[in-house]
């Protein structure tokens, strides 16, 4: 059972266009934390966010973490090919020890 | 190498055949998650070792799944009498100490139940 819901489920943009996915859930999380992945190989950490309203930037990409620590969004400025992939929040429960939840991720398609 | 492996990178087996995954961790990483990715869905935990210790394994989800790390190193994950259910990538990531430590994922076993 997914507990974080990730929308869209795919998102199809061209060169230079920019792009924000979400994630969404009910419950609280002590933090959050954002991955892309790409066919064939394992996850790769983007970012981790701790503080209600966070806001951290890695180049061209905008994470925030919710005032409630519930939800997370992920912006993408001009997108470049290079940023095609399965983008995947994954959530660490309050009452957990680093075991984090993921969502189902957003397939993201960036076409030149 | 310098990331985490994991072999065989494909596995097809016929239903009722036992499995055998490996996970090669970072050297002298002390702790190895074992997921399961079905299609179209994120990784979902099965179990945790901090060295060879199996810490959490409320993710495992029969007794036919069974993961061992004798030696603190490498880990593998058997699956008995595996079914077509059983058919998903199986992800393995290892962190450098402990719990909130920046998890490296390996490529992934994509098994494949006939």
């Amino acid at each position: 059972t997914q507990l974080l819901e990730q929308s869209p489920q795919f998102l199809s943009i061209q060169e230079g266009e920019n792009l924000t996915v979400y994630c969404n859930s009910s419950s609280v999380f002590s933090s959050l934390q954002w991955y892309r992945q790409e066919p064939g190989e394992g996850p790769v950490l983007l970012v981790t966010v701790v503080t209600g309203g966070e806001v951290k930037k890695l180049k061209r990409l905008t994470f925030q973490f919710g005032d409630a620590r519930k939800d997370s969004s992920l912006h993408i400025t001009a997108a470049q090919p290079g940023d095609t992939g399965l983008y995947l929040c994954a959530g660490e429960g309050t009452d957990s020890w680093g075991k984090f939840q993921f969502g189902a991720g957003t397939q993201v398609v960036v076409t030149p | 190498g310098a990331g985490v492996s994991q072999s065989p990178r494909y596995k097809v087996a016929k239903r009722g055949q036992d499995v055998a995954l490996r996970c090669d961790p970072i050297s002298g990483h002390v702790s190895l998650f074992w997921y399961q990715q079905a299609l179209g869905q994120g990784p979902e935990f099965l179990t945790y070792f901090q060295n060879e210790a199996q810490l959490d394994k409320s993710g495992l989800p029969s007794d036919r799944f069974f993961a061992e790390r004798p030696e603190g190193s490498v880990s593998t994950l058997k699956i008995q009498r595996t079914q077509q259910e059983d058919s998903a990538v199986y992800l393995c990531a290892s962190t450098a100490t402990g719990l909130q430590e920046t998890q490296y994922f390996g490529p992934g076993t994509r098994l494949l139940v006939l």
